[in-house]
């Protein structure tokens, strides 16, 4: 069966930081992957999505970046991280069915 | 620009009440609508709907879907407190199942 891992659950960093999520799909071939924030418990939004390696397509501008190195793996990063940036980070990943999600990375901007 | 509205945002009844949630959308291109549920970390998947009129059940949950009026309801009979949970609704447009348009939930909490 196919499982999704995401790390860290939690994350408090400082203002101007960097930052690496990641998240790796254990169980399917190509994939596609899939990064959403949610606000404060609320609806998600679609930030990047990929269907192959090295194709990743952004849904809105902001201040972070995505990559898929490996098939089943995809990385949310940022260079400098703003207050704005706090939120729940959830990979996702689907096969021409229902998104499957992570448990999520709560991340905290201080 | 695609918009998924829900209501309530928030409800709070007691153990053995039925709840309906609604979600209203606006979309280009209909593909599907769908139900999560989010409990404290991922949300699981409940229902995907693509046809009016149909009802899709799931022990005490049920849900279905008006194109027509671009609706849909989820239904939550005699409610435990393992129904406390934030219910999101989405639509999936164009070609991908994982390009989903989130209402903003609504947070349901059951009272014993």
């Amino acid at each position: 069966s196919q499982t999704i891992h995401q790390w860290p659950a939690t994350l408090v960093q400082p203002v101007g930081s960097p930052l690496s999520l990641e998240c790796t799909v254990e169980g399917t071939s190509n994939p596609n992957l899939y990064w959403y924030r949610q606000a404060a418990g609320r609806g998600l939004q679609l930030l990047f999505y990929s269907v192959g390696i090295g194709q990743i397509s952004s849904e809105v501008p902001q201040n972070l970046s995505a990559s898929r190195p490996q098939d089943r793996q995809f990385i949310l990063s940022s260079k400098k991280l703003l207050l704005s940036d706090s939120g729940f980070y959830l990979c996702a990943w689907s096969a021409d069915e229902p998104l499957h999600f992570g448990n999520g990375t709560r991340l905290t901007v201080t | 620009e695609d918009k998924v509205v829900q209501s309530p945002l928030s409800l709070v009844v007691h153990e053995g009440d039925t709840v309906t949630l609604n979600c209203s959308y606006e979309v280009t291109n209909f593909r599907s609508l769908l139900w999560y549920k989010q409990e404290k970390k991922a949300p699981t998947f409940l229902f995907m709907l693509t046809s009016s009129g149909i009802e899709k059940k799931s022990g005490r949950l049920s849900s279905i879907l008006d194109k027509k009026e671009l609706f849909s309801i989820l239904n939550i009979t005699a409610t435990q407190t393992g129904d406390s949970a934030i219910y999101l609704c989405a639509e999936a447009g164009g070609t991908s199942y994982g390009k989903l348009t989130f209402g903003q939930g609504t947070i349901l909490t059951v009272h014993p």
